[in-house]
């Protein structure tokens, strides 16, 4: 079972600054089975990246993904307003079997 | 457009048992794999389940073999959380999601509270 450990737990930041987060797995993951979900408070998670690095469908292109192997990385360039949310990455395993992260939350500093 | 509408959560007693209800619409329901997947109070997201677009595959979480199954209807559209011998655990907000390695559309969720 891989374990996907996401760091750090809460990102406090301003509008503009930089976001970078993190996601360790604890095997080997396939970058194409890697994700990366947003949710805001009282919403439904929103797809924001697959296959470690291709955004979905309308997501801004100050969201980006990158990593190999077990280390993931997810940037928003200059957080915006509404980009202040819960941040998960996910893995698809061979199992198969799907796994969240606990997440990180990017708040307002 | 496409949706995902979860229906019949509620306040269950321990051991009890509860079905939930997702409706697709929007997009062809019978070409794609969907997932339940749940979050506690408070908490992070937890997978749950999924089953393959013509329901021949359901893959389930240790924490749940046993005493969730996931079903589907393609006729209907709807997709299915069958909840036996619900436990204190088990207190979540469901969402049904579609896909398969990755989950694109997601429901807007649907209460259970486990308590007596």
């Amino acid at each position: 079972e891989i374990v996907l450990t996401q760091s750090p737990g809460t990102l406090s930041l301003s509008p503009g600054e930089r976001a970078t987060l993190s996601c360790r797995a604890s095997q080997s993951v396939s970058g194409s089975y890697l994700v990366w979900y947003q949710q805001k408070p009282g919403q439904a998670p929103r797809l924001l990246i697959y296959g470690a690095s291709s955004r979905a469908t309308g997501i801004p292109d100050r969201f980006s993904g990158s990593g190999s192997g077990t280390d993931f990385t997810l940037t928003i360039s200059r957080l915006e307003p509404e980009d202040f949310a819960v941040y998960y990455c996910q893995q698809y395993g061979i199992s198969p079997t799907w796994a969240f992260g606990q997440g990180t939350k990017v708040e307002i500093k | 457009q496409v949706q995902l509408v979860e229906s019949g959560g509620g306040v269950v007693q321990p051991g009890r048992s509860l079905r939930l209800s997702c409706a697709a619409s929007g997009f062809t329901f019978s070409s794609y794999a969907m997932h339940w997947v749940r979050q506690a109070p408070g908490k992070g997201l937890e997978w749950v389940a999924v089953i393959l677009d013509n329901g021949s595959n359901k893959y389930y979480a240790d924490s749940v073999r046993g005493r969730l199954t996931i079903s589907r209807d393609n006729s209907k559209n709807t997709l299915y959380l069958q909840m036996n011998s619900l436990r204190g655990e088990d207190t979540a907000v469901y969402y049904c999601a579609r896909g398969y390695r990755s989950m694109d559309v997601w429901g807007q969720g649907t209460t259970v509270t486990v308590s007596s």
